[in-house]
């Protein structure tokens, strides 16, 4: 069974600053997706990024990158110029591709970033 | 990106009473949609898969007779607690995702208090 596990319940950065948010996954599969979703005091969740497995090339919107390590199952996030609307609990996520739309996400148990003024 | 409508937003109810939440594809054809239940800083928990037109594929200690999945056309789906306990305050979120697509989008989520 496939696994996420975030590693940094809290993490704390200064508006401008550049902060790392930690992802492992278990899996032993070879194609698959991995996701980081943003969910704000809102709770609304928010797509921040997608990784296909199958893509050596890091993915990055924006201020938002990852650092895609496949063969060492890591999956961080790292946000650039840190705004104070990045506050928000972040979850790393792993979708197989095997199945097709009905498969659901595996969600780690979040990491909760505070953006200090 | 696609927009997933959730209603109500919050909810308060009796205690032994049922509620029901919809969750609302609005501009996409939702093949399957998926039901979280959400306790405070705490992660998504997948409670159950719905398919358009076929009973929900209910998670492992989920039950399938309190909590009511319908998915019974390919823009809502519902949910319904039944005979509602204070433990099952919570928040309830929906996603919903097209056939062939690789992502999900998430209603606003429910607030469910059970008084």
């Amino acid at each position: 069974a496939q696994t996420v596990t975030q590693s940094q319940p809290e993490m704390s950065v200064q508006e401008a600053e550049t902060v790392t948010l930690s992802c492992t996954y278990d899996t032993s599969e070879n194609n698959y997706y991995l996701f980081w979703y943003k969910q704000p005091p809102s709770r609304q969740m928010i797509l921040v990024i997608r990784q296909e497995a199958y893509k050596q090339q890091n993915a990055t919107e924006n201020r938002f990158s990852v650092n895609f390590q496949k063969a060492a199952k890591s999956f961080s996030l790292k946000i650039s110029d840190s705004q104070l609307g990045d506050t928000a609990m972040y979850f790393c996520a792993f979708k197989s591709r095997k199945g097709g739309a009905t498969n659901k996400l595996i969600f780690g148990t979040g990491t909760l970033l505070a953006v200090q003024p | 990106g696609a927009v997933v409508s959730q209603h109500p937003s919050r909810v308060i109810c009796k205690s032994g009473t049922s509620v029901k939440i919809e969750c609302r594809s609005l501009d996409f054809q939702a093949t399957t949609m998926f039901w979280y239940r959400q306790f405070p800083k705490q992660s998504l928990m997948l409670m159950a898969t719905s398919n358009e037109g076929s009973k929900a594929t209910y998670e492992q200690g989920v039950e399938k007779d309190k909590f009511l999945i319908n998915h019974a056309s390919l823009t809502l789906s519902t949910l319904t607690v039944t005979s509602a306990h204070p433990e099952d305050s919570s928040f309830y979120i929906c996603s919903a995702r097209m056939g062939g697509s690789t992502e999900a989008f998430f209603g606003q989520g429910t607030r469910l208090t059970v008084v």
